[in-house]
């Protein structure tokens, strides 16, 4: 089965620094990648999403994502982080049959002013 | 519109009661889920509707009852829930089921059984 692994519980960064958030992934296939941002008692928000193509993935406010076949990763990145990027950050996986979303464990980000 | 709406935001019922969640969007999406999530946790899948056909139950106990009766609504109706059954309750869609579509969540519905 498609699974996905993030690391880290919690990454801490000051404002105006760059961040990573990890996710490592395991699939049979093709790897169909995303993103997804949590706010306190919210839903979740799309950011961004690898299929094919470009290593390096744009997405929504200012994130992009490193696809790396080798190591089987697809860390999430920011040049410079903000205060209201502080939220919880989910990696997520298609499912064989691709009829759903696998989700990893969470990455609560927090940002310092 | 790239809007999933869920009512209610919030709900409060005891183990006796019956109640329904409600989830519409009006993308054209033709495959809906319902997720539950608990604090802390990664959303789990529960259920997938794909052309308003049932297509897959996590092995969700009976009384959680899904229904899609057209394209762009789902609900969820709730009986004899059990306190462990509180948590945050999301509904999401995407086109039809595919490599490369994301699935977009609505807001949750947080439900607290007393």
């Amino acid at each position: 089965a498609q699974s996905v692994a993030q690391p880290e519980d919690q990454v801490n960064v000051a404002e105006g620094n760059p961040l990573t958030v990890k996710c490592t992934y395991s699939v049979s296939g093709n790897p169909y990648l995303f993103w997804y941002v949590q706010y306190p008692n919210r839903g979740l928000q799309f950011l961004l999403k690898y299929i094919t193509g470009d290593n390096l993935v744009k997405g929504s406010y200012g994130f992009e994502a490193e696809f790396n076949k080798s190591q089987t990763s697809f860390h999430l990145k920011k040049p410079s982080a903000l205060v209201s990027d502080s939220a919880l950050y989910f990696c997520a996986v298609r499912d064989t049959g691709f009829q759903k979303l696998v989700f990893g464990t969470g990455t609560r980000l927090l940002v310092s002013p | 519109d790239t809007e999933v709406t869920q009512t209610p935001k919030h709900l409060v019922m005891g183990m006796t009661n019956k109640k329904s969640l409600k989830c519409e969007q009006h993308m054209g999406h033709r495959a809906m889920y319902w997720y539950k999530q608990k604090a802390k946790k990664p959303p789990e899948l529960m259920f997938v509707y794909s052309y308003e056909k049932l297509s897959i139950n996590e092995s969700v106990p009976s009384r959680f009852s899904p229904e899609c009766p057209n394209s762009s609504l789902l609900n969820l109706h709730l009986h004899a829930l059990q306190p462990e059954d509180s948590a945050l309750y999301l509904c999401a869609s995407s086109p039809p089921s595919g490599a490369n579509t994301e699935a977009f969540f609505g807001q949750g519905t947080r439900l607290t059984v007393v």
